[in-house]
């Protein structure tokens, strides 16, 4: 199977404008998170989707969101960028049904906002 | 909330030398799973080995093995015969078994010393 892929994977922007990022979760899985990764604060865990619906949700404003299709693709949006929102986003996406399933990650996109 | 801690910044070991890197974590469930996740330098976080709170047997993967206390919440991971290849940030995470959302710690760089 194809691993979790994720676009752009480099992105640069400047402040106030609004990006998008798109995840495609391994097939057959319909769980997908997304996590904000900066070098001092980690993985922050922004939210999670499954089967379209948004199930769980980090501490982040409103100008990050997120949403999911049918096919379990995911996009994440973050609207009036801030200098702070540099980061690295992972998405990771996960099978749902056993006990111990895994989430697996993509390679993440390179967001950096000037 | 459920907290992933780990205290270990940064960690060095020689090639073909053990390392332990630690992880504690706080919660008052009793059913949980715990992970060892794995970021080289090119950025894919993969999954190291993976844990069942309820089995209390440790769980091995080649070099890879976890010592798990449940009582004192620690779950470290015990790399032996170090490579180079090994050089690169661990992440340990925690999921509720009822629960969706995967809590990780702050990760631990790790450096190997040829």
């Amino acid at each position: 199977k194809a691993g979790v892929t994720q676009t752009p994977r480099y992105l640069i922007k400047t402040r106030g404008q609004q990006v998008t990022l798109s995840c495609s979760p391994i097939s057959g899985h319909r769980s997908v998170s997304w996590y904000q990764q900066t070098p001092g604060q980690g993985l922050q865990f922004l939210f999670e989707y499954f089967s379209e619906t948004q199930r769980n949700k980090g501490n982040f404003p409103g100008r990050f969101s997120g949403r999911q299709f049918s096919n379990s693709r995911s996009e994440m949006n973050v609207s009036t960028l801030e200098l702070g929102d540099s980061a690295l986003y992972l998405c990771a996406s996960r099978p749902t049904g056993t006990r111990m399933d895994t989430q697996y990650f993509g390679p993440g996109t390179r967001l950096t906002v000037l | 909330a459920q907290t992933v801690t780990q205290s270990q910044p940064e960690m060095s070991v020689q090639e073909a030398e053990t390392v332990t890197l630690s992880c504690t974590y706080d919660t008052s469930e009793s059913d949980y799973y715990l992970f060892w996740y794995k970021q080289p330098p090119s950025r894919q976080m993969i999954l190291v080995i993976r844990q069942e709170a309820y089995k209390q047997q440790n769980a091995t993967e080649n070099r890879f093995s976890v010592n798990f206390q449940k009582a004192a919440k620690s779950f470290s991971l015990k790399i032996s015969d170090s490579q180079l290849g090994d050089a690169a940030m661990y992440f340990c995470a925690y999921r509720s078994a009822t629960g969706n959302q995967f809590y990780f710690g702050t990760g631990t760089s790790l450096t190997v010393i040829p």
